[in-house]
């Protein structure tokens, strides 16, 4: 009931084309979702994030989609660069207290050029 | 804002010896702090999680006698890896929780430990 699970395991997308990398959990107790993008040999940094009061959420060429009823959420990368190039993970916790972030299992994801 | 920092970024060390490893929130009090494990191509495995004041709580299966967390500061956690064994090598990250506006978690850049 812990995990969240990601999907795809790897990804490659054509530059200027869209990246959707898609997550599930099963605790509905989780109510902080938040997407993070890791290059090679460095530490996450949060991308993204969303709250289960809305729908989706945009910033900038990144969107969170969040389906509540079918416990699902999503990331599109809009334009996709080779920059993007990264491993994407999504996460999620409760917002209150100092709560675990339960990750899920990553996806590489590769633009070409 | 929001800026975590680690240091060493990577150390080398013989089998046996201890290693500490300082994480820093920079520009936020964090009255909780994480260190977490990755190994090449896998996900963050969370190890425990610091209060600051108190002893921190360990994950299922993480020995605490041979990692020692202390976070004696609301800026400052440090993991120290005790007799340090080859399978000890691990990339090694900690992040900092905020409280407000939302307790959104900062990562640091990590530090690449390498057990000889």
């Amino acid at each position: 009931q812990q995990q969240v699970k990601q999907s795809p395991q790897s990804l490659i997308v054509q530059k200027g084309g869209i990246s959707i990398i898609n997550c599930a959990y099963e605790n509905t107790a989780f109510d902080y979702f938040p997407w993070y993008q890791q290059f090679p040999g460095k530490g996450p940094a949060l991308l993204i994030a969303i709250r289960p009061d809305v729908s989706e959420k945009k910033e900038g060429r990144f969107t969170i989609s969040f389906n509540k009823s079918a416990k699902q959420f999503s990331l599109h990368i809009m334009d996709s660069q080779p920059g993007d190039s990264a491993t994407y993970f999504c996460a999620a916790s409760r917002k209150q207290g100092a709560q675990k972030l339960v990750f899920g299992q990553g996806t590489r994801l590769t633009i070409n050029p | 804002g929001a800026v975590v920092s680690q240091h060493p970024s990577r150390v080398i060390c013989k089998s046996g010896t201890s290693v500490k490893i300082e994480c820093r929130s920079l520009d936020f009090q964090a009255t909780t702090m994480f260190w977490y494990r990755q190994f090449p191509k896998q996900s963050l495995m969370l190890m425990a999680t610091s209060n600051e004041g108190s002893k921190a709580t360990y994950e299922q299966g993480v020995e605490k006698d041979k990692f020692l967390i202390n976070h004696a500061s609301l800026t400052l956690s440090t993991l120290t890896v005790t007799s340090a064994h080859p399978e000890d090598s691990s990339f090694y990250i900690c992040s900092a929780q905020n409280s407000v506006p939302y307790n959104e978690q900062f990562f640091g850049p990590g530090t690449r430990l390498t057990v000889l």
